[in-house]
Formats: C-alpha cells, sequence, structure tokens
C-alpha cells in the first residue's frame, strides 16, 4: 500500500487558517487521497477527498499538488470543536484493493 | 438515516468468553470492514468484506472471525477472548468505488479481564 507522511501535532489559534501537510511520494495514478479526522472518544469521520484537482466542501479544502505527490488540507477558520487527530490515507480507486490503511496522523490542537 | 449502528458500546469479558460485535449499515454499502484501535495508535484493519458471502482478512485478524450474509450486517466474533483484544473496535462502510468516503460506526469499547 502506499504509505503518507504527516506531522505528529500542529497547534493553531481559533478563528485562524491551518495548512494540514501529508506527503504521498510513492502514490500511483489509481489513488484517491483522502482525509478523515478522529475527535477524542469518537469513530473516524469522512473529511474530504480528491484525486487531481482541488476540492472544497463545508468542511474544508484540499489542495492537491500539481505532480501529486503532496497534498494540503486546509480548515478555513479553526474552531475548538476542530481539535483532532486528521488522518491522509490513500485509498485504491476501486474494488477490494480499497481498504483505508490508518497510519498515526497529525494531532491538531486549537488554542482559544 | 442511521449510518452505520454498532452494538454494544460498551463490554466487559473474562479471558476465554466467547461474543459477536453487531455491526449494521443501512446505505447499501458494498463494502465494510472492522478496525481496531489501542490506546494512542491509529486504526488497524481486522477483516472486510466486498460483498454478502465474500470476506478477507486485514493486519491484524488472529483470534478474530467474520462472515457477511447480508449486505447490511458485519459481524464480528471473539472465539475465546484474550487481554490483548482490549481495545476500542470500529465498524465501517463505503461503496467500492475508491471516490466515496467511508462512514465509521461510534465504536465499541471493549474490555477483557
Amino acid at each position: 500500500d502506499a504509505k503518507t507522511t504527516q506531522p505528529n501535532s500542529m497547534e493553531s489559534n481559533e478563528e485562524e487558517p491551518v495548512h494540514l501537510p501529508c506527503n504521498h511520494s510513492t502514490i500511483s495514478g489509481t489513488d484517491y487521497i483522502h482525509w478523515y479526522r478522529q475527535l477524542p472518544s469518537q469513530g473516524p469521520e469522512y473529511v474530504i477527498h480528491g484525486l487531481t484537482s482541488n476540492v472544497n466542501n463545508r468542511m474544508a479544502s484540499l489542495a492537491i499538488a500539481e505532480d501529486r505527490k503532496s497534498s494540503t488540507l486546509i480548515l478555513h477558520r479553526a474552531t475548538l470543536r476542530d481539535a483532532a487527530v486528521y488522518y491522509c490515507i490513500l485509498r485504491f480507486y476501486g474494488g477490494s484493493q480499497g481498504n483505508l490503511i490508518f497510519g498515526k496522523g497529525t494531532k491538531l490542537s486549537v488554542k482559544p | 438515516n442511521a449510518g452505520v449502528t454498532q452494538t454494544p458500546k460498551f463490554q466487559v469479558l473474562k479471558t476465554g468468553q466467547s461474543m459477536t460485535l453487531q455491526c449494521a449499515q443501512d446505505m447499501n454499502h458494498e463494502y465494510m470492514s472492522w478496525y481496531r484501535q489501542d490506546p494512542g495508535m491509529g486504526l488497524r484493519l481486522i477483516h472486510y468484506s466486498v460483498g454478502a458471502g465474500i470476506t478477507d482478512q486485514g493486519e491484524v485478524p488472529n483470534g478474530y472471525n467474520v462472515s457477511r450474509s447480508t449486505t447490511e450486517d458485519f459481524p464480528l466474533r471473539l472465539l475465546s477472548a484474550a487481554p490483548s483484544q482490549t481495545s476500542v473496535y470500529f465498524c465501517a462502510s463505503s461503496s467500492l468505488e475508491g471516490n466515496y468516503g467511508y462512514t465509521f460506526g461510534s465504536g465499541t469499547r471493549l474490555t477483557v479481564v
């Protein structure tokens, strides 16, 4: 499985933007870039995914490098509720190889 | 829309006991999977299924059995619980296509004493 590399932890101030980086230099053309987050004592929650183009949804934006070897999850205005572990995961395009393999993720702390 | 429902939320077992963790989804997803998460760690894949009647092993399958008789249900069985199986267990479901996200249940916290 293609691997991702994320910083262990990051800090942010409330109401400021947060850029969470992810490196995936061995990504293949059939891998989607998925982001999930896990709030304390909860199950993971889907945030966003993309293939080649930048993506926006109500939760976040995903910026994907042109060579697809890195991506950045952008939270436009961090709130205290955004404090969580964020996982960047590559998912094969489909079928039985589409398992999500979790790394340790980035623990985001948000200061008031 | 209930999403993914896991029961029970909490369970304490004695070593050697057996039990079944239940997982049900109402989104008609072909793909379902079970993960375990130990304290301070990421999630590790136990077993997964790509449709009724089809199951396969993940990273850490030993000590666990699964079956998939319907699209909706994917139970996880512990045949003889061991303290090393103390963990939080998450069930997830998804479309088989890679451009869909996973939906996770809220988890079952299992303690084996």
